[in-house]
């Protein structure tokens, strides 16, 4: 089954500066990849997802991440953190042929003013 | 597309009684999903529906829980004989048929406590 490390539980960036968030996973061939964002009291929101093609997707609110199927990786990136993006990230695999997904434990992301 | 929602925001119950969560996902998505979130950790899977059948059940998902979505419509999680490990998050969430898990939409979940 596939499977998800979210090797940094806690990030503090200050306010302007870029961000990056690691994911690898573990799955035999090419997964599906998602980023979702969870603020306090809300539910999961979906940033962005890859399922094929180019492996440099953009997402909503100026995040992007990058599929490296060489390093198992699908990292998230934003180039200027804004107050606002404080959260919990996490990123989730699933599997094309089963309905299984699965999510890391989250990365908790505090924005320094 | 009112969004995923779910009842009760919260619940508060005593170990041994028995409890129900109510989910209604967006109106034209086949599946429908609900995980277990706790502290610190990432939701965890516990079940689908495609429409009104359920074809997949996690280990976790023991004899004292149960879901059903009679209509295909709207789903319903019963815990039986609360203890006090299943304080948790529980999160539905929606899709369409797709060949795979989908983009899932979720609900703000309900919190259970279990005292």
């Amino acid at each position: 089954a596939q499977s998800v490390t979210q090797p940094d539980i806690h990030i503090t960036v200050s306010e302007g500066a870029s961000l990056e968030l690691r994911c690898n996973y573990s799955y035999g061939a090419t997964p599906y990849l998602f980023w979702y964002v969870q603020s306090p009291g809300q539910g999961l929101q979906l940033l962005l997802k890859y399922f094929s093609g180019d492996t440099l997707v953009q997402g909503i609110k100026g995040f992007e991440a990058e599929f490296k199927r060489s390093q198992s990786s699908f990292n998230l990136r934003k180039p200027s953190v804004h107050w606002s993006d404080a959260a919990e990230y996490f990123c989730a695999v699933g599997a094309p042929r089963n309905n299984d997904m699965r999510f890391g434990a989250g990365t908790r992301l505090t924005v320094k003013p | 597309d009112t969004g995923v929602s779910q009842n009760p925001r919260h619940k508060i119950t005593k170990r041994g009684q028995n409890v129900t969560f109510r989910c209604d996902p967006i109106s034209e998505h086949n599946r429908l999903y609900w995980y277990r979130q706790t502290l610190g950790q990432g939701p965890e899977f516990l079940t689908y529906f495609q429409n009104e059948a359920q074809l997949e059940k996690s280990r976790l998902l023991s004899d004292r829980f149960s879901a059903e979505r009679p209509k295909g419509s709207f789903s319903t999680l019963e815990i039986q004989r609360t203890e006090q490990g299943d304080s948790a998050m529980y999160l539905c969430a929606s899709s369409q048929i797709s060949g795979g898990p989908g983009e899932q939409y979720f609900g703000p979940g309900t919190r259970l406590t279990v005292t």
